[in-house]
């Protein structure tokens, strides 16, 4: 039992780059989130969905987007990154006990 | 939607001493709310949490109170120790319970 696993770690992207930041976990739970954090910000929604095939937008939408095709994963899509996408990048699961979040992913966008 | 306000944003206290955090929120539906811990570095990790049928909850050194009438709720910290600095981020759900809205965070610092 992982958890909630997030992939890559660490990524450097060049401004107009596209990627895909990797979510999954192996808690069979339906409702699972995105969030970016930037000091002095907190942790700020971006996506998040309750189940399969349906997803919404949080608190900071705009350039992400997001799909729940499994319960399991919930990746996140940059399609064109901006330097003011530089971030630190948290999924998280909502289980038993609370929401449970990822290691994250650090972004930097040169 | 639902925003959550804290404060303060930095709070130094001396070994031993009780530390208090405070946060408002806005929705009036919201009725689940936990308070993180993240150190350095790590990922937040729940520390404690209550639900809007309980107005206060402890866990050890840690309590938190809700007032849902003035929408607002408090972390308790009894005698702190080192070990309890970190960023301390409150939060609350939104529509259901489907995500967490959180507050911007407060920086705990303990001194010996």
């Amino acid at each position: 039992n992982a958890g909630v696993t997030q992939t890559p770690k660490f990524q450097v992207l060049k401004t107009g780059q596209s990627m895909t930041l990797q979510c999954a976990q192996d808690m069979n739970h339906e409702y699972m989130s995105w969030y970016r954090q930037d000091p002095g910000m907190g942790l700020r929604l971006i996506h998040y969905s309750v189940g399969a095939g349906i997803t919404d937008q949080g608190e900071v939408p705009n350039g992400y987007n997001v799909s729940r095709s499994t319960t399991e994963d919930f990746p996140l899509r940059l399609l064109s990154a901006a330097p003011s996408q530089t971030s630190v990048y948290f999924c998280a699961c909502r289980g038993q006990v609370g929401y449970t979040f990822g290691s994250g992913t650090r972004l930097t966008v040169v | 939607g639902e925003n959550v306000e804290q404060h303060p944003s930095t709070l130094s206290v001396q070994e031993g001493d009780s530390a208090v955090i405070k946060c408002t929120y806005s929705d009036s539906a919201s009725n689940y709310f936990p308070w993180y811990k993240q150190e350095l570095g790590k990922r937040p990790q729940l520390i404690i949490d209550i639900r809007s049928n309980v107005g206060e909850k402890k866990d050890q050194r840690i309590a938190v109170t809700l007032n849902k009438t003035a929408k607002h709720f408090s972390l308790h910290i009894t005698e702190t120790q080192p070990e309890d600095s970190a960023v301390y981020f409150c939060a609350a759900s939104s529509q259901a319970g489907t995500a967490l809205i959180f507050g911007k965070g407060t920086t705990l610092s303990v001194s010996s």
